[in-house]
């Protein structure tokens, strides 16, 4: 089975300054992708950035970039230079070939508030 | 190029009623999702809809139906409404790898 662990329920963040939003997950399939996606108060899930489990580097999409720590099963996202339109909630997601590869499987989320 | 739409966006029902959301998918996209997101929680997989069947399904009971139609679109409907269907609904639309999801129907259960 695969687990998510969003470990912040909420976090806040002054302008222009970076925050990292935690991510640990679990599975047993060695084949596994990690998704960072951004849920503002509208609703749609906007997706942000992508790592997959075999790649040497750490993604990055601009003021975005994931710290991918495949020992310690964590995947933070980085936000850099933190706007009033970051405010959001935040939810990394998972799928394995197990799943399949277009179920993603969602931790609870983090709330970010971007403070002026 | 419209993204994903769904519709209805607010819904109200009462316990034991049936109710059938509609998802248009993004120009392109052959393959819908649906999601359930429960208030303060992450979504969670339904089921997906591929080539007008059923092609993966989440831990969700057979009240928990789909449809995909010749031109992509989808319909989830939902028998027997227990409080607890509750949530708002996410519809994604695919092709290949990479999902764009709608804005979701925001279902109440009285």
């Amino acid at each position: 089975a695969q687990k998510i662990t969003q470990t912040q329920p909420g976090m806040f963040v002054q302008e222009k300054e970076a925050v990292t939003l935690d991510c640990t997950y679990d599975t047993s399939d060695p084949s596994y992708g990690l998704f960072w996606y951004k849920q503002p108060s509208s609703g749609e899930m906007i997706f942000l950035i992508y790592q997959g489990s075999y790649d040497q580097q750490n993604a990055t999409e601009g003021r975005y970039s994931l710290n991918f720590q495949k020992a310690r099963k964590s995947a933070n996202l980085v936000i850099s230079a933190s706007q009033l339109g970051d405010s959001a909630m935040y939810f990394c997601a998972m799928t394995t070939d197990q799943t399949g590869a277009n179920n993603l499987f969602f931790g609870t989320g983090t709330r970010l508030t971007v403070i002026p | 190029d419209a993204g994903v739409t769904q519709s209805p966006t607010h819904l109200i029902k009462t316990r034991g009623q049936q109710v059938t959301l509609r998802c248009s998918p993004k120009s392109g996209h052959d393959t819908v999702s649906w999601y359930q997101q429960a208030l303060g929680q992450g979504p969670q997989f339904i089921f997906q809809y591929y080539e007008e069947e059923e092609r993966q399904r989440g831990n969700f009971p057979d009240r928990f139906s789909g449809h995909q139609f010749p031109n992509y679109s989808s319909e989830l409907n939902v028998n027997a409404l227990l409080l607890g269907d509750s949530a708002l609904y996410l519809c994604a639309s695919s092709y290949g790898n990479g999902y764009t999801f709608g804005s979701g129907t925001r279902l109440t259960v009285v």
